[in-house]
């Protein structure tokens, strides 16, 4: 079935640094891939998204490119913040079957000023 | 625009005992989705109703039931609770039934706390 693989966390990082959580998925035929973020005490919120091979989704200067041929979904910034802290979920809808999410494990990002 | 509204936010129950968790969607949103969280098995899907009809069903026994009222709130209910049900529940909406039919996007609530014990 299809599923979603994140990079283990937790990530802690210094303000500023460049961030990248790995994000690789398993699916039937071409899904839209999505980025979603929780923080503390809050529900899920969309981040970003592609829909198609080589799209790039961005958001609050984060990016993820849609490539097809590494079946990667990788979210990247250039400079974190410390309001970056929060747990994200990488996510894939497949074109085939039931209409759900389905999410990766999660990666927990904290920044430290 | 009020958000989606989930209550309680935090219970605690025993075993066996069951559970009914309210959801109220965005207004105008006609989809509601629930999510299980926990910290083992990450987020799994439970169920989406759309119309007050399922229409799509997760990977999980009879005892998870839900349902839609015509005002697009929605109920979930897990019966004869297991330790193992402890977790976050969380609700979404979104305008259109079936997630490929629009945006993508879920609007989620901040969830209910259900604690077995």
């Amino acid at each position: 079935g299809d599923s979603v693989t994140q990079m283990e966390g937790p990530v802690t990082l210094s303000e500023e640094a460049f961030l990248t959580i790995n994000c690789t998925y398993t699916a039937t035929g071409y899904p839209s891939l999505f980025w979603y973020v929780q923080y503390p005490g809050e529900g899920l919120q969309l981040l970003l998204k592609a829909t198609k091979a080589d799209d790039k989704g961005s958001n609050k200067g984060f990016e993820a490119t849609y490539r097809k041929e590494t079946t990667s979904f990788h979210l990247e910034k250039g400079s974190v913040q410390v309001s970056d802290s929060a747990v994200y979920f990488c996510a894939l809808i497949s074109p085939q079957g039931a209409q759900k999410l389905v999410f990766g494990q999660g990666t927990r990002l904290t920044i430290n000023p | 625009k009020a958000g989606v509204t989930q209550t309680p936010r935090y219970l605690i129950k025993t075993r066996g005992q069951q559970v009914t968790l309210s959801c109220s969607p965005i207004s105008g949103h006609r989809s509601v989705s629930w999510y299980q969280q926990t910290p083992g098995q990450g987020l799994q899907f439970l169920f989406e109703y759309f119309s007050e009809t399922q229409r799509n069903k997760g990977n999980f026994p009879g005892r998870f039931s839900g349902r839609q009222f015509s005002n697009s709130r929605s109920e979930m209910n897990v019966s004869t609770l297991e330790l193992g049900d402890s977790a976050l529940y969380l609700c979404a909406s979104s305008l259109a039934a079936g997630i490929r039919s629009n945006t993508g996007e879920l609007f989620f609530g901040e969830g209910s706390r259900l604690t077995v014990l």
